[in-house]
């Protein structure tokens, strides 16, 4: 069964204290692997896709990566509006489904 | 990339009465999702819409519970229809740009009473 894991629930860091995002998989075929923010009432922002392992995006204070099982979605140096949820999502090779996690609620403290 | 809207933002509606959420986008899009989100729970997609055919449902999510237009490229409308507390969640359209990029709306905040 296709399946998308995030660790931690929730994660609070200081001002300047860079961290990663874990976002673990299970699926039958991969198509890509994609990572969203989520502001609180609002729906999710597109931040990445990446396709085969070993690639690197990054934007601003984030970088993501893939590997076979996992992505991570590393903040360096985050800011107060670093705060959101951030969300991954897989889809696979059959369908049009993506699959979402839970996410993970990052709180950065000023 | 595509600009979503969504009407209403949120709504508080009694039990066993019927809302209707529409998503309106700035492009032409010829696949359009929506989804339910849960609180404190993953994104869970409830249908695709395709202008000119029926929509396909996900497990678990049929058409008497959740109807769904798709009248043209830009827009689609989304019915939750006689609902229960167990309704309560936020709705959120989607449209894919490319063939792996989905842009999501605001969301529609929906409380059952």
């Amino acid at each position: 069964e296709d399946q998308v894991t995030q660790s931690p629930e929730a994660l609070r860091l200081q001002e300047g204290e860079s961290s990663s995002l874990n976002c673990s998989y299970t699926v039958s075929g991969l198509r890509g692997l994609f990572w969203y923010r989520q502001d609180p009432g609002k729906g999710p922002e597109f931040l990445f896709t990446l396709y085969s392992a070993g690639e690197e995006k990054e934007k601003e204070r984030l970088k993501a990566t893939l590997t076979k099982k996992e992505s991570f979605l590393h903040i360096t140096a985050p800011k107060p509006e670093d705060s959101a949820t951030y969300l991954c999502a897989v889809r696979t090779n059959t369908g049009n489904q993506f699959y979402f996690g839970t996410g993970t609620s990052l709180t950065v403290i000023p | 990339s595509a600009v979503i809207s969504q009407k209403p933002s949120r709504d508080i509606c009694q039990r066993g009465t019927s809302l209707t959420i529409q998503c309106q986008v700035d492009s032409q899009v010829t696949m359009m999702f929506w989804y339910r989100q849960q609180p404190g729970q993953s994104l869970t997609l409830i249908a695709t819409a395709n202008q000119g055919s029926e929509a396909t449902y996900e497990s678990g999510f049929v058409i008497d519970k959740f109807p769904i237009s798709r009248p043209n490229l830009t827009f689609s409308t989304l019915t939750v229809s006689n609902m229960s507390p167990e309704d309560s969640s936020i709705y959120l359209c989607s449209v894919a740009e490319g063939p792996d990029t989905q842009y999501f709306g605001p969301g529609t905040r929906l409380t059952v009473l």
